[in-house]
Formats: C-alpha cells, structure tokens, sequence
C-alpha cells in the first residue's frame, strides 16, 4: 500500500519568514495530492491540493509543488503569520476504485510574533 | 451550514464498555470514513463506506464496528472498548469516490480507562 513520510514534525519559524513542509509518496499510481490545516481543538480542513497532471499550483501565500519523477511534493507558505500556527497534513490518493487516502504524519508549525 | 457532526466530542469511560461515536452530514456525500489520530502516527483511516450499505476496512479496523444504514450517518461501534482505543477520533464525508476534498467533523476525544 501507500506510504506517505513527512517532514519535519515540528517547525518553529519567524513571523514574516518563509515555511517548507515536505512529503514523500510510495505508490506511483498516486496522482492527488492534498494538504489539510488543523487548529487546536478543530478537524483538518482542505488549505490547497494538487493533481499529478501539474507541477505547481499557487493560492495567495501558499503554494504546493509536485516532483512525480522523484515521488515528493512540498507545501510553501510565505509571509509567515501567526495564524498559520497550527498542524499540517500532507497526503496521497488514487482516484480509480475506492478514495484510499494516506496522510502524512503531521507538522507542527509554530509561528513566532 | 454544511458540516460533519460528532457526537460526543468528549467521552471517559472503561474497558469493556460498549459505546457508539455517531457522525452524520448534511451535504448528501455518499462517501463517509473514520480517522483515529495519535500522536506521531498522523490519521489513519478505520473503516470508510462508499454508500449506503457498503462499507470496508481501512488500515487499522481491529476492534471497531461501522454500519451505514442512511446516506447521512455513519456511526462508530466499539464494542469492547480497550485502553489501546484511547485516542482523537475523526469522521469525515466526501462527495465522490474519486480524489476529492474530505469534510471533517470536530473530533471525538475518548479516554478508555
């Protein structure tokens, strides 16, 4: 099956900077690839997600970038806010059959004012 | 509002006790799932339903019991809950089979003693 690796787990950065969540994929036949925000006391929540028919895909400060060849993809957030501060997923699925879907094990970033 | 409801969002009990988490969604998805979340371990999917009627295990179902009777609820059976259950429980509903964004509900946080 499907193994997804997330790094690192936790990410302590300055407001204003930028942050680099990375994840790895097993399974070739993979081609979605989601991210999910979750706060404190909250479920995840879909922030931006990116299909493996493209290698980039931007939405205001965050962004998500996809190298199949290499089996990894990378969320970046810029300009770094304090209510960025939450725990980020990462994960893989196929399409075809059933929704099988593989998180990641989470980041915990930490925006610091 | 659309949304995924749990109920209940916090519950203590003991081994051996039976208890049902019931999930219901409001937004006619026909695809429902359970996530257990722990600590360093992400989510991980227990059992998932492509309809009503249809059900089938994830990667962790030891111990839990699902069914889907109606398109909107998707209620979590333990029946003989044991300290090893003690975790962050997670419904989340779908509109399609397909690769698509998951709805998440708020969380069932249980404590089997």
């Amino acid at each position: 099956g499907e193994n997804v690796e997330q790094h690192p787990s936790t990410l302590s950065v300055q407001e204003g900077d930028s942050a680099v969540i990375k994840c790895t994929y097993s399974d070739s036949a993979s081609n979605y690839f989601p991210w999910y925000k979750q706060e404190l006391g909250k479920g995840p929540q879909l922030i931006i997600d990116i299909r493996s028919n493209v290698g980039e895909k931007k939405d205001q400060r965050i962004a998500v970038t996809l190298n199949k060849t290499a089996k990894h993809f990378s969320l970046h957030i810029t300009e770094t806010q304090p209510e960025d501060s939450a725990v980020y997923f990462c994960a893989a699925s196929y399409s075809g059959g059933y929704q099988k879907v593989t998180f990641g094990t989470g980041t915990k970033l930490q925006v610091i004012p | 509002e659309a949304q995924v409801t749990q109920n209940p969002r916090y519950l203590i009990t003991v081994t051996g006790k039976k208890l049902t988490v019931t999930c219901s969604q409001n937004m006619n998805h026909e695809y429902m799932s359970w996530y257990r979340q722990d600590p360093g371990l992400g989510l991980r999917q227990i059992y998932y339903s492509m309809n009503v009627e249809v059900t089938d295990k994830g990667d962790v179902p030891e111990g839990y019991k699902v069914s889907r009777k109606e398109k909107r609820n998707f209620p979590l059976i333990l029946e003989s809950p044991s300290p090893n259950q003690t975790s962050l429980y997670f419904c989340a509903s779908s509109v399609t089979q397909g690769a698509g964004e998951l709805f998440f509900g708020e969380g069932s946080r249980l404590t089997v003693l």
